[in-house]
């Protein structure tokens, strides 16, 4: 069971809008501002799309952004396009001894 | 450009011993906190090890702690993972990345570790 837990799956059709949830507790998400989501496609290494909550890494689209309320991160990924569909995955500094967890990772796809 | 490339993955027997290597290139490697993570086949990622530049602070997960040693030598431009006791559970691709903040920035492609007898 992994520490950030996300939606295993979520689907949206191209142009539409989707966001993914990833709740922690005080102890990590709730805790901190560094939260980060990461794209990944099949057989492929993962990506950074967002970091400190709401940060694009340089060439990373607009279309993806990143907020926190509370123990919830969101990612939302705005005018779906074919190429959006991979897994992403959420990750939080801890305060716990782990130091960083991750979520369980959430299959996007673009219908 | 960046470019982490991973090595020393392969099938080991449970409680046998394997050793990973990671060149890293395109950047002050002496400068960058370095991490370990990994990914069971069709499962989501785990957080395995990190070391700070000059190697003085590492943490583990509780799942290798006692069983898993990370490295550097930054001479050389490179991150270690050495794993001794392994065990089935202990298969994984993995994939070292360098750390910026509390952020992996890039990635390496991965090696695979299969623990089978």
């Amino acid at each position: 069971q992994s520490a950030l837990t996300q939606p295993a799956s979520v689907s949206g059709s191209p142009g539409q809008s989707i966001t993914i949830s990833c709740t922690g507790t005080s102890s990590d998400v709730g805790g901190y501002n560094y939260v980060s989501w990461y794209q990944q496609h099949p057989g492929k290494a993962p990506k950074l799309m967002i970091y400190e909550v709401s940060n694009r890494p340089s060439g990373v689209s607009n279309r993806f952004s990143g907020s926190k309320s509370g123990n919830t991160a969101s990612l939302t990924i705005s005018g779906l396009q074919a190429e959006d569909e991979a897994d992403y995955y959420c990750s939080s500094y801890t305060s716990s001894s782990t130091y960083v967890v991750f979520g369980g990772g959430t299959k996007l796809t673009v219908l | 450009q960046v470019q982490l490339v991973e090595s020393g993955g392969g099938l080991v027997k449970p409680g046998g011993s394997l050793r990973l290597s990671c060149a890293a290139s395109g950047f002050t490697f002496s400068d960058y906190y370095m991490s370990w993570i990994r990914q069971a086949p069709g499962k989501g990622l785990e957080w395995v090890s990190y070391i700070s530049s000059s190697g003085s602070t590492i943490y583990y997960a509780d799942s290798v702690k006692g069983r898993f040693t990370i490295s550097r030598d930054n001479a050389k431009n490179s991150l270690y993972l050495q794993m001794n006791s392994l065990r089935a559970e202990d298969t994984a691709v993995y994939y070292c990345a360098r750390v910026v903040g509390h952020d992996l920035d890039y990635w390496g492609q991965g090696t695979l570790v299969t623990v089978s007898s």
